[in-house]
């Protein structure tokens, strides 16, 4: 069965630095999502993406934040300067039709900020 | 804005047991989706739940939904071990299917 694949599953950067996450969504998906988690809470929304532009996004998801589908196959996130609080698990997701069809999400990439 | 919120937050239950668990939603919400998530992994999807009235059954999982109480429940049968996980309710309005979810609630079966 397609699956959602997130690299890397664990990145370790430090305060201020760049990090881009990758998502490879499932081929025929055309809706993709980033949620990130803190440990031990809810999931929360940060961005939707669809025919190639931002469709959605939550105050969470300010300047420091933004994404990408640099060609056919993959969907980054890129934090620019990273904070202590970006610490949290950030989970990629797609869907087909964007409405009647579940979000598939990924496995997460584990962002800790030191 | 849609607000979601699930009871309990926690619940223990013995293996063999009947249970249910509580999303209530704070706005229309046109759909209603169940997860699971085992610790450290990502989401597993329950069910969708498209309309009022609406019953899915996979196992030992019932979700229903009612939209004019704005509440959908999960109601677990005869609970394993296996069960044990964190299960989240989820609302989405529109399309694109921007999902917020709940609380979670962390169920522990017991031997």
């Amino acid at each position: 069965e397609p699956e959602v694949t997130q690299t890397p599953s664990h990145q370790v950067t430090q305060m201020g630095q760049e990090v881009i996450l990758r998502c490879v969504p499932i081929s025929n998906h055309l809706y993709f999502y980033w949620y990130r988690q803190i440990l031990g809470q809810k999931v929360e929304f940060l961005v939707s993406f669809y025919n190639n532009e931002i469709s959605e996004k939550s105050e969470i998801f300010d300047d420091q934040f933004s994404v990408e589908r640099p060609d056919g196959s993959n969907f980054t996130l890129k934090i620019r300067s990273t904070k202590l609080e970006d610490s949290a698990m950030y989970f990629c997701a797609s869907t087909r039709t964007g409405e009647s069809s579940p979000l598939h999400f990924g496995n997460g990439t584990r962002l800790t900020v030191t | 804005e849609l607000k979601v919120e699930q009871n309990p937050l926690f619940l223990s239950m013995q293996e063999g047991k009947n249970y249910t668990i509580y999303c209530n939603y704070s706005t229309t919400s046109d759909r209603l989706y169940w997860y699971r998530q085992d610790p450290g992994k990502s989401l597993e999807s329950l069910f969708v739940l498209l309309s009022n009235g609406a019953v899915k059954q996979e196992g030992r999982l019932m979700a229903s939904l009612d939209t004019k109480a704005r509440l959908s429940t999960l109601h677990i049968t005869a609970a394993v071990h296996d069960l044990s996980a964190t299960y989240f309710c989820a609302g989405a309005t529109g399309t694109a299917s921007k999902l917020t979810f709940g609380t979670g609630t962390r169920l522990q079966v017991t031997l």
